[in-house]
Parts: structure tokens; C-alpha cells; sequence
């Protein structure tokens, strides 16, 4: 079974830190996903990777920045963080285009 | 990018009752999936549909993709407690992005 596992459930930062998501997973999968959940606006992309050292811009990349340095790894930055940025987000893989995509279980992110 | 629409955004019904959620697109799609997220959780793969009028059951889940593949509804007959959640369908986007929609919230009365 795919597991993809976030670094964090719940995490309190303070406006204008750097803040780090980390994900992980376990099956070798070749593309990453990170998005964001908010009420009534479903799942936004921010940023995909197809590969190793790969990143692509999502949807709502503003104020983020992703980070694969390994292909098990992909991490999502928070240059300074904003209470707009407090969100649930959501880390995801695929083996490849047409596949399913395989969540974490989310991080509860609050900036206060 | 693509767009797509999913109704209805909320639905309550009473146990035993049949749920339908549908989701369009403006353009033809190559194919369409759709997830399960239970309150809490994070979402989980159902499904993917591929062909011109398509139908896959699951069970009581019945999936249906349009015969001009611009549309796709997912029905369930007779819920239970135990479907509660909120159902996304989402679209492959030109390229490799996935566009989900912003989901049905299904609640359950028993």
C-alpha cells in the first residue's frame, strides 16, 4: 500500500516565519503534488513536481516555494508566512500521468 | 485552464435515500476521477473513467461518464451512515495537473 506521510498534523507558526512542510513517500512515485484545502473551494494546486530537482507552478504559487531534492521528498516552503496562508494542506503522489493520486494526511497549518 | 463545475456544493439526506453528484466541464476530457474524503480525512481514490458513456459500479456506487465526456455523475443508491464525506471529481488538465472540483458535501440522517 502507497503511504505518503506529512511531517506535521497541526502546526502554529507566527506571521513572517519560514515555515517548512515536509512529505514523504514510499513508493518511488515519479510526481508530487502539494495543495491547499479550504472551505467551498475544494483542492488548489500550488505546486507539482514531475521528478527529482523538478518543480512546476500550480495554480496559487504566490507566497510558496517547493523544494525535491530526493525523489521520496518534497517539501513545501513558506517564505514569510501570512494568516492567509493558514490552511489544510495537502501532499499527494502518482506513479505517473492517468494514475491515482495517493494523500497525506494533511497538515492543519495556522498562522497567527 | 479547464473548468469545472460540481453540484450540488451540499446535500443532507435521510438514510436510505438515493445522492447524485454531478460534475461539467467546459471542454472534452481524456478522463475524469473521482475521490471520497470522510470528515477528517484526507481524499481517497474511487475511480477513473475513460470511455464514451462509460458506467462503473462499486456496490451501491454507481459512476457515469458523458457520452460527449464533458460531464460525470456519481450516484449512490440507498446511503448509509458510513458515506458521509465530501465526493471531488477531477479532470486532467492538459500537460499532468489534476483539477478538482470543489466537491459535495454528503451528510447522512439516520
Amino acid at each position: 500500500d502507497v503511504k505518503v506521510t506529512q511531517s506535521s498534523r497541526y502546526l502554529v507558526k507566527r506571521t513572517g516565519e519560514k515555515v517548512f512542510l515536509e512529505c514523504v513517500q514510499d513508493m518511488d512515485h515519479e510526481n508530487m503534488f502539494w495543495y491547499r484545502q479550504d472551505p467551498g473551494l475544494g483542492l488548489r494546486l500550488i505546486y507539482f513536481s514531475y521528478d527529482v530537482k523538478m518543480k512546476e507552478k500550480g495554480d496559487i504559487p504566490e507566497g510558496y516555494s517547493v523544494s525535491r531534492e530526493k525523489k521520496e521528498r518534497f517539501s513545501l516552503i513558506l517564505e514569510s508566512a501570512s494568516t492567509n496562508q493558514t490552511s489544510m494542506y495537502l501532499c499527494a503522489s502518482r506513479a505517473s500521468r492517468n494514475q491515482p493520486q495517493h494523500f497525506g494526511d494533511g497538515t492543519r497549518l495556522s498562522i497567527l | 485552464g479547464q473548468q469545472v463545475m460540481q453540484i450540488p456544493q451540499y446535500q443532507h439526506v435521510q438514510e436510505g435515500e438515493d445522492f447524485t453528484t454531478y460534475c461539467n466541464s467546459s471542454t472534452t476530457l481524456s478522463n475524469i476521477q473521482w475521490y471520497k474524503q470522510r470528515p477528517g480525512g484526507h481524499p481517497v481514490f474511487l475511480i477513473q473513467l475513460v470511455k464514451s458513456g462509460e458506467v462503473k459500479k462499486q456496490k451501491r456506487l454507481t459512476f457515469q461518464f458523458g457520452e460527449a465526456k464533458k460531464n460525470s455523475s456519481l450516484h449512490i443508491t440507498a446511503t448509509q451512515t458510513t458515506d458521509v464525506g465530501t465526493y471531488f471529481c477531477a479532470l486532467m488538465e492538459y500537460g499532468n495537473k489534476l483539477v478538482f472540483g470543489a466537491g459535495t458535501i454528503l451528510r447522512v440522517k439516520s
